[in-house]
């Protein structure tokens, strides 16, 4: 069973431009989590859709945006790109109902 | 925010000696669980308590929950130079919001 996959895997920006990251959720999962991740400050929640809906967003800016779509693959969407929005951003998937998150092995974003 | 946060932040220790992990919380909690990251990829679940759950254990890992002082702990046996990585512990509060919320994250040196 593949697993939850992200890409891409490396992405390299400049300040104002916009980035898109890509996630595909374990099949039959529903729900995906977004997280950034930068270095030092842990993890950051920041998006959850569920059924193409988002449930929950974090404590970041409107310039941070993204989708579900209906086979439940999901978009982050990062406009306006500052030095500070460099991290490893991790995208994790649940089934209906469970607790426990998969996550994929995330796609760093370097903002010069 | 933080919800969890890992104490002591960076332990190291050598081959066959036990590690133990502490989190501390803020607000009632549905579940914990833990975690481990491996140089920056994607985290893998370890173990999860429920919040009417003391104690539990998987292979070489103990977790204890003491839901009076909103704290954890992860005990990790006779551990191995593999077991290098990050851990970190994140709580599912009580109220629905189904939202993970991670703590900054404890590194763990196992020397050979």
């Amino acid at each position: 069973e593949a697993g939850v996959t992200q890409s891409p895997t490396h992405l390299i920006k400049t300040r104002g431009q916009q980035a898109t990251l890509r996630c595909s959720p374990i099949s039959g999962h529903t729900s995906v989590y977004w997280y950034q991740q930068a270095l030092g400050l842990g993890l950051q929640f920041l998006l959850w859709y569920d059924e193409g809906e988002e449930r929950n967003r974090g404590n970041f800016p409107p310039r941070f945006s993204g989708r579900q779509f209906p086979n439940y693959s999901s978009e982050l969407n990062v406009n306006a790109l500052e030095l500070e929005d460099s991290a490893l951003y991790l995208c994790a998937s649940r089934l209906s109902g469970a607790n426990v998150l998969t996550f994929g092995a995330g796609s760093r974003l370097t903002v010069l | 925010s933080q919800q969890g946060e890992e104490d002591p932040q960076a332990l190291s220790i050598q081959e066959g000696e036990n590690a133990t992990m502490n989190c501390s919380y803020k607000t009632s909690i549905n579940n914990l669980q833990w975690y481990r990251q491996n140089s920056g990829r994607g985290l893998v679940h370890l173990i999860l308590i429920r919040s009417n759950e003391r104690e539990k254990h998987s292979g070489r890992l103990r977790v204890t929950l003491d839901t009076s002082k909103k704290s954890s702990s992860l005990l990790i046996t006779a551990s191995r130079a593999a077991d290098t990585a990050s851990y970190f512990c994140a709580t599912v509060s009580q109220g629905g919001s189904e939202k993970l919320v991670f703590g900054k994250g404890m590194k763990l040196t196992v020397n050979p």
